[in-house]
């Protein structure tokens, strides 16, 4: 099983700044790598896939890097809606399909 | 637009049983995989189990491997969790979401639903 440790656990960003997300797998997931973001109380929504590409939808503020174990989730500058808890998930060896701890981006 | 709706949630106690169900709708059901993941109050994601889009393969975590079976039924754009021997630790919020590809390997997530909660408690 692919172990996915996301750093930090939790991360104080003022609104209009700039968050920076790690991810590292156990072992190479190549670029299968998506990252998804949860808002209290709603579902997950798709942000990214294949390590970099974008989800219909979603703003260009958002990008996704890395391949390989690690990777990296970046929101160019933060607004109120993006105040959540972020997830990356790697698709590359599975079952079982894993998922990273999670990152809970706060307001400073 | 497509829609999940899961329902089926409750309150159950410890060794009992429970069918969870989700509605699809706005895409082509049998093009695609379906998975359950489930969340712990206050935990991250855990995935459950997938099935094929034609339903011919299934997979499941090691924590509900003989307990849990997934199925669909095409003809109502359903899919279905059947969860049996529950313990406490199964205790969340069930997600079931639609895959990007009716096969089961690398896949992700594109539509999700918006949960229902299965409490297992005496």
């Amino acid at each position: 099983e692919i172990v996915m440790t996301q750093s930090p656990a939790i991360l104080s960003v003022s609104p209009g700044e700039r968050a920076t997300l790690s991810c590292r797998a156990s072992q190479s997931v190549s670029s299968n790598l998506a990252w998804y973001h949860q808002r209290p109380g709603q579902a997950p929504r798709l942000l990214i896939y294949d390590a970099s590409t974008r989800a219909t939808g979603i703003p260009a503020r958002f990008s996704g890097s890395g391949s390989g174990t690690e990777f990296t989730l970046t929101i160019s500058s933060l607004q109120s809606e993006d105040f959540a808890v972020y997830y990356c998930q790697q698709y590359n060896n599975w079952p079982p399909l894993t998922f990273g701890g999670g990152t809970k981006v706060e307001i400073k | 637009e497509v829609q999940l709706l899961e329902s089926g949630g409750g309150l159950v106690q410890p060794g009992g049983s429970l069918r969870l169900s989700c509605a699809a709708s706005g895409f082509t059901f049998t093009t695609y995989a379906m998975s359950w993941v489930r969340q712990a109050p206050g935990k991250g994601l855990e995935w459950v189990s997938v099935i094929s889009g034609g339903g011919s393969n299934t997979y499941y975590a090691d924590s509900v491997k003989g307990r849990f079976t997934i199925s669909r039924d095409t003809s109502k754009n359903t899919l279905y969790l059947q969860m049996n021997s529950l313990r406490a630790e199964d205790t969340a919020v069930y997600y079931c979401a639609k895959a990007i590809k009716g096969t089961v390997t690398k896949n992700f997530f594109d539509y999700w639903g918006q949960g229902t909660l299965v409490t297992v408690s005496s």
